[in-house]
This record gives structure tokens, sequence and C-alpha cells, in this order.
């Protein structure tokens, strides 16, 4: 049982380029996030899902889009990265929302230059 | 209506100590207060968490203390450990389809 995994676990673009951020969980949780971590902002929420197909924007959502077209996968893509991407990112997944336990993934450092 | 105010921002203990951290909130519609620990390098990772009918959750050295008509709750560590050093997030949720709201953190450093 591997929980949730990202990946990669680093990645530096340059200012323009795209990539897409993979998050995998293997518990069959209906819920998923993609959050960023930066220094004194806490953890931000930038887009959920809370079932396959389904999609929903957090507190952060420009500049990313995300799919979830398989229940065990949530992709989080940036088409034009930008230096104020930089950040850490994080997935997690949950069987409901509240009640129940958010597991995050071990994070994605991304450096945007 | 959705935030989470955590305070203090950071904070130094000497081994043995009592860390306090508090939160509080507005949105009454919250039913659901976890506390999550993260440590440095890895992702967040569920602590404790206490519901509204009660007012004290111990979960050995951690203890949640909830004072609804406040709208406050806070974690206690007893007999804090050099191990303790993480930063704590304090959350909140409403059930339904709305994901949680996390407090922006507190970054802990037990001394020796």
């Amino acid at each position: 049982n591997a929980g949730v995994t990202q990946t990669p676990k680093f990645r530096v673009l340059k200012t323009g380029q795209s990539m897409t951020l993979l998050c995998a969980q293997d518990m069959n949780h209906e819920y998923m996030y993609w959050y960023r971590q930066d220094p004194g902002m806490g953890l931000r929420l930038i887009h959920y899902s809370v079932g396959e197909g389904t999609t929903a924007k957090g507190e952060v959502p420009d500049g990313y889009n995300v799919s979830r077209l398989k229940k065990q996968n949530f992709l989080l893509g940036l088409e034009s990265a930008a230096p104020s991407q930089t950040s850490v990112y994080f997935c997690a997944s949950s069987y409901s929302t509240s009640g129940y336990e958010q597991y995050f993934g071990p994070g994605t450092r991304l450096t945007v230059t | 209506q959705q935030q989470v105010k955590q305070s203090p921002q950071s904070l130094i203990v000497q081994k043995g100590g009592i860390p306090i951290i508090n939160c509080a909130y507005e949105n009454t519609a919250f039913d659901y207060f976890p506390w999550y620990q993260q440590f440095p390098g890895k992702g967040p990772a569920l602590l404790i968490a206490i519901r509204p009918d009660v007012s004290e959750k111990k979960e050995g050295r951690f203890t949640i203390s909830f004072n609804k008509s406040a709208k406050q709750f806070s974690l206690h560590i007893m007999d804090s450990q050099p191990g303790d050093s993480a930063t704590y997030f304090c959350a909140a949720s409403m059930g339904g389809n709305t994901p949680l709201v996390f407090g922006k953190g507190t970054r802990l450093s037990v001394i020796a």
C-alpha cells in the first residue's frame, strides 16, 4: 500500500515552459487535492476533485489546470510556468471531507527560473 | 467566513515545556477541527482531531482544547521533546464537498 505518490520529486523549469505533475493514490479515495506551500503562506488549495471526472477551483487556481480521468490519478498542469509558481506542491486524498483524514504525498519541489 | 487564523507563526520552547498553538474561526458551520504535523521535507500528516461536541481531546502528549462559544481551539503538547520540532497546521471543515480550510501554520522548535 503506497498511499499517495507524486511524480516528479524535483523539477526546474524555465519561464514559459509547461509541465504536468502526477499524483496517484491506491486507497480508493473519492476526494483528491492539489496544494502549494510557500514560506509564511501555509497550505493553499489550488484545485480539488470530489470524484472521477470532476474538478473544482480552490483558493489559488490561476495558472493551473487539472484533470481526474481515473479515480486513482489527479494531474496538475502548468501551461506556461512563471517564477511566481516556484513552490512545493502537495497532493492529498481523502475518503470524504469532514471527519476524514487527508493523506498527503511527499511533495514536488518546483523551481521556475 | 472561510478563514482559520493561527498563532503564533513560530514558537521556541525548552525540552519539557508545554507549547500552545491557537486557532480561531468565524464560520459556525465548521464541524471538524483537525491538526496536522509536518516534518521538514515531508508532507503533512494528521495528528489529532476534534468535533465541537467535546471541549477536550487527548492523544498521548497532544491535547486539543475547544471553546465553541469563543470559536477558538488550541493544541497543547505536554512534555515537549526535540522530536516534536515541526510545523503544525490547524484546519476546519464543514462537510459536504467543502475542502478543509488550513491555518497558515506554526513552526515549533523544541531545544534541549
